[in-house]
């Protein structure tokens, strides 16, 4: 049974910065890519981007270029997700989710639980 | 804003069906997969049906997806009080390079 359990909430400063983590277990870690998607207080879900660990290159969406950082330590079966030049308008919850499928399909099948992250001064 | 559109809410009796729509382009739900997502009310978000039409083991049969065009609908037959969530169809644009998410339909239970 794939699961995956992240890091507990966050209270940051603007202009800071944020590393959330998403530990994985019961399955093949390095090969699946792992998103990261987050969702504003009462809006939406965005997507971020991830990365393949076996890869450990990032791919993320244009609006966070620069801004986001994701790596994995295969070593614990973890992927870390880095948002920096934090402000208020980033506060939200950020979920990683495993994309299983097949070359070229994105299905994100497993979700972590949330991270709320706070950004106020 | 998203690129996929959905209608922000749907309600139907107990034991009724409801459907949701899902309205996108050519560069995403018209030639690439969709997915559906279940969003329980402080939970994070559940896969529902994948490939269009596919259900991961353990979703029941009441939910169902299709795929015609540059839209998609998901279906839910036989609804129940544990449906009330919010719904969110899922896929790739190829033109912008990102997954996209629909603007999301809250399924309320009368």
């Amino acid at each position: 049974q794939v699961q995956l359990v992240q890091s507990g909430a966050e209270v940051k400063k603007p202009g800071s910065s944020v590393k959330v983590s998403c530990k994985a277990s019961g399955g093949t870690f390095s090969s699946y890519a792992i998103k990261w998607v987050r969702q504003a207080p009462g809006q939406g879900l965005e997507w971020m981007g991830g990365l393949i660990p076996i890869f450990n290159t990032g791919n993320y969406a244009q609006k966070f270029q620069g801004r986001i950082t994701v790596t994995a330590d295969e070593s614990t079966s973890t992927v870390y997700m880095e948002l920096s030049s934090l402000r208020p308008e980033d506060t939200a919850v950020y979920y990683c989710a495993r994309a299983g499928g097949r070359v070229g399909v994105v299905i994100l099948d497993h979700w972590g639980q949330g991270t709320l992250v706070t950004v106020s001064s | 804003q998203s690129v996929l559109t959905q209608p922000p809410s749907v309600s139907a009796a107990p034991g009724q069906r409801v459907t949701i729509s899902c309205s996108g382009s050519s560069s995403n739900v018209g030639n690439n997969f969709v997915s559906w997502y279940q969003q329980l009310p402080g939970s994070a978000p559940k896969l529902l049906i994948y490939d269009n039409n596919m259900r991961p083991s353990g979703i029941p049969v009441r939910f169902s997806g299709s795929k015609s065009g540059t839209s998609a609908t998901l279906g839910i037959t036989g609804l129940q009080t544990g449906d009330e969530a919010d719904y969110y169809c899922g896929t790739w644009d190829s033109s912008l390079s990102v997954y996209v998410f629909g603007t999301g339909t809250k399924v309320t239970v009368l």
